[in-house]
């Protein structure tokens, strides 16, 4: 069965520093997702991307964050300067035609 | 906006009891509604998901969910819990017009005794 494939599995960064997250969807997805969960917390969205751009963001995804999709098939999360209330587990998802929504199996990342 | 609600934050079950755990949303049209599990350190797994038709769904792992419109629900159930089955579960509902998102419910995390 397709997967989503998220790299690394795990990240350590401190304070201030910029981080990247990286993300392979599934080929045929077209809407691209990137959520959050904080420790014991709910998985929160922070925003979808189609057809190379942003369709939605939430409140949480503010100008310290950014996506790009920049080779046609990798995803990435881009935090420029991590604070550590940045650290949380990061899911990145895909949506196919029919509504299937697939997630990956996570970053988690520690902001020291 | 489209809300889901999980009233228990943590349930404990015996080893082949059954098993419902309860799920309502907020949602201003027919919803989409969805059963994810997430074992320790592990992603999101689509336990099952209701679009429309037959409102008794069935899913892997023997869950399945009841969708009623009338209670605002989609509660999971499964007949005989397995002490595999100890993870925290998550109900989505999702999308809705004009966006593409998945909104959590907070999670019940159920734990098996033996």
């Amino acid at each position: 069965e397709p997967e989503v494939t998220q790299t690394p599995s795990h990240q350590v960064t401190q304070m201030g520093q910029e981080v990247i997250l990286r993300c392979v969807p599934i080929s045929n997805h077209l809407y691209f997702y990137w959520y959050r969960q904080i420790l014991g917390q709910k998985v929160e969205f922070l925003v979808s991307f189609y057809n190379n751009e942003i369709s939605e963001k939430s409140e949480i995804f503010d100008d310290q964050f950014s996506v790009e999709r920049p080779d046609g098939s990798n995803f990435t999360l881009k935090i420029r300067s991590t604070k550590l209330e940045d650290s949380a587990m990061y899911f990145c998802a895909g949506r196919d035609n029919n509504y299937g929504y697939t997630f990956g199996s996570g970053t988690r990342l520690t902001v020291v | 906006a489209q809300s889901v609600t999980q009233p228990d934050i943590h349930i404990t079950v015996s080893e082949g009891a059954s098993l419902e755990l309860r799920c309502n949303y907020s949602y201003g049209a027919t919803p989409y509604l969805f059963w994810y599990v997430q074992s320790p350190g592990q992603g999101l797994q689509l336990l099952l998901k209701y679009f429309s038709g037959d409102t008794l769904v069935q899913g892997i792992k023997g869950f399945e969910a009841e969708f009623k419109r009338s209670q605002s629900s989609f509660n999971l159930r499964k007949p005989s819990v397995h002490w595999s089955d100890a993870a925290e579960y998550f109900c989505a509902v999702g999308p809705y017009f004009g966006n593409e998102k998945l909104t959590f419910g907070t999670g019940t995390r159920l734990t098996i005794i033996p």
